[in-house]
């Protein structure tokens, strides 16, 4: 178990519609990762969140928005949604921080169907 | 814009036999590297590290990785595969460095499968 809690870990949806994948961090650590992984374009940064503010963005479709709340857990809101929004989103925490010690836990994934 | 490029997407081999994942990345700036794995049924986790220092790195189960500045890479070696090591294994690279805003990109992964 690596601490990190991801919920729900199945959603099966229809096209424009809107989700919302929740993910709670390991206790303690201040940063959460987004990540999107499809069959065919592997693992994708989307979006990071260190202590509630954003702080760095990856290949985040303007579709799709997240927030750190004040309890560090974050939520990933994907909105019109389309069949190619089908995937596994990951949320992995960290220390966060820069410090050398850091490395990311991941959630076991929320699986996206979007029919 | 970086990238991690792994090149083999499915390798097999027996199992003794010798193993060796190629990464290269695309970044200027200096990078913190990292090779995740995700076991069968299991959480990617992390397999070893590099921050700086000696560019030869020692991970769980053996595995061990280089960071050679010059070509940009830090593959993946283990002398002796077992069965166990069935898995995807992830490059990753972190930039900037020591920063509490970075991205974590990763490589596409690369399936070893393992023949008992």
């Amino acid at each position: 178990d690596s601490g990190v809690t991801q919920t729900p870990k199945h959603l099966i949806t229809a096209t424009g519609q809107r989700v919302t994948l929740r993910c709670s961090p390991r206790s303690g650590d201040l940063s959460v990762y987004w990540y999107q992984q499809s069959l065919d374009q592997g693992l994708q940064f989307l979006i990071q969140y260190y202590n509630g503010e954003e702080r760095a963005k990856g290949n985040i479709l303007e579709r799709f928005s997240a927030q750190q709340f004040p309890d560090l857990h974050s939520e990933l809101n994907l909105s019109s949604l389309e069949l190619g929004d089908s995937a596994l989103y990951f949320c992995a925490s960290s220390v966060g921080g820069g410090t050398t010690n850091e490395k990311l836990f991941f959630g076991s994934g929320t699986q996206l169907s979007v029919l | 814009a970086q990238s991690v490029s792994q090149h083999n997407h499915h390798v097999i081999l027996s199992e003794a036999a010798s193993l060796e994942l190629g990464c290269n990345y695309s970044y200027g700036g200096t990078v913190n590297l990292f090779w995740y794995v995700q076991y069968p049924g299991q959480h990617l986790q992390l397999l070893l590290k590099y921050f700086s220092g000696d560019p030869l790195v020692k991970g769980i189960k053996g595995f061990e990785a280089e960071f050679i500045k010059s070509k940009f890479s830090f593959n993946l070696r283990k002398p002796s595969v077992q069965w166990s090591d069935t898995a995807e294994y992830f490059c990753a690279v972190k930039s900037p460095p020591y920063s509490s805003a970075s991205k974590i990109i990763f490589g596409s992964g690369t399936r070893l499968s393992i023949r008992p």
